[in-house]
């Protein structure tokens, strides 16, 4: 399996533009789960779905970030507008429920976003 | 609210010396993740630890957890440069059927020649 695909890998954009950052899980894994990971504020859960339904979405900052999965193989991560402080490294992990041993999730690469 | 405390955040080794990395969490769990991550890179799942006094080592780290007293420790032994790295502890919610995990701000290892 080629793991955690996410796309762009960087994005460079400008303060009160749309960016939409994507994913694409493993596999067979009922779970995703969208990250922001920062220096001041280390590694957030943003928001995470199970079967393509968002279970918790506690974790978004703000009515400019949304995330939906319209299937089991993609899902997006949208901010519009976009603003300085949303500079971060952003990742979507994905993974099995939480019943075994494998029940680990594995990230993605990552997608480095600057706001400028 | 679960709070996931790791200590050291930053920590500075020789080669072959050991040392320990505490991850402290605020509430009952009784599941417990490690992850490696390289500078710039992802997440790399290491160990899962899954009920009290279950220890895990793969080389050179040994992971172990105690539910009780809401403490895992990563083990470092005989440390080498390739282990370099920033070590998350996670720890899971488990309330009501939640998936979430809860990082802790990681430990930056260096290992020095």
């Amino acid at each position: 399996d080629a793991g955690v695909i996410q796309s762009p890998r960087h994005e460079v954009t400008e303060m009160g533009q749309e960016v939409t950052l994507r994913c694409k899980p493993i596999s067979g894994h009922d779970y995703l789960f969208w990250y922001r990971q920062t220096m001041m504020r280390g590694l957030e859960l943003l928001i995470y779905f199970n079967n393509n339904v968002p279970i918790d979405d506690s974790g978004m900052p703000e009515d400019r970030f949304s995330a939906k999965m319209p299937n089991a193989s993609f899902s997006t991560l949208k901010i519009q507008p976009s603003e300085p402080r949303d500079s971060a490294v952003y990742f979507c992990a994905s993974s099995f429920p939480r019943t075994g041993t494998t029940d680990t999730q594995y990230f993605g690469p990552g997608t480095r976003l600057t706001v400028l | 609210e679960l709070k996931v405390e790791q200590n050291p955040l930053f920590l500075s080794m020789q080669e072959g010396k050991n040392y320990t990395i505490y991850c402290n969490y605020s509430t009952t769990s009784d599941r417990l993740y490690w992850y490696r991550q390289d500078p710039g890179k992802s997440l790399e799942s290491l160990f899962v630890l899954l009920s009290n006094g279950a220890v895990k080592q793969e080389g050179r780290l040994m992971a172990s957890l105690d539910t009780k007293a809401r403490l895992s420790t990563l083990h470092i032994t005989a440390a080498v440069h390739d282990l370099s790295a920033t070590y998350f502890c996670a720890v899971d919610t488990t309330q009501g059927g939640s998936e979430k995990l809860v990082f802790g701000k990681g430990t930056k290892l260096t290992v020095n020649p």
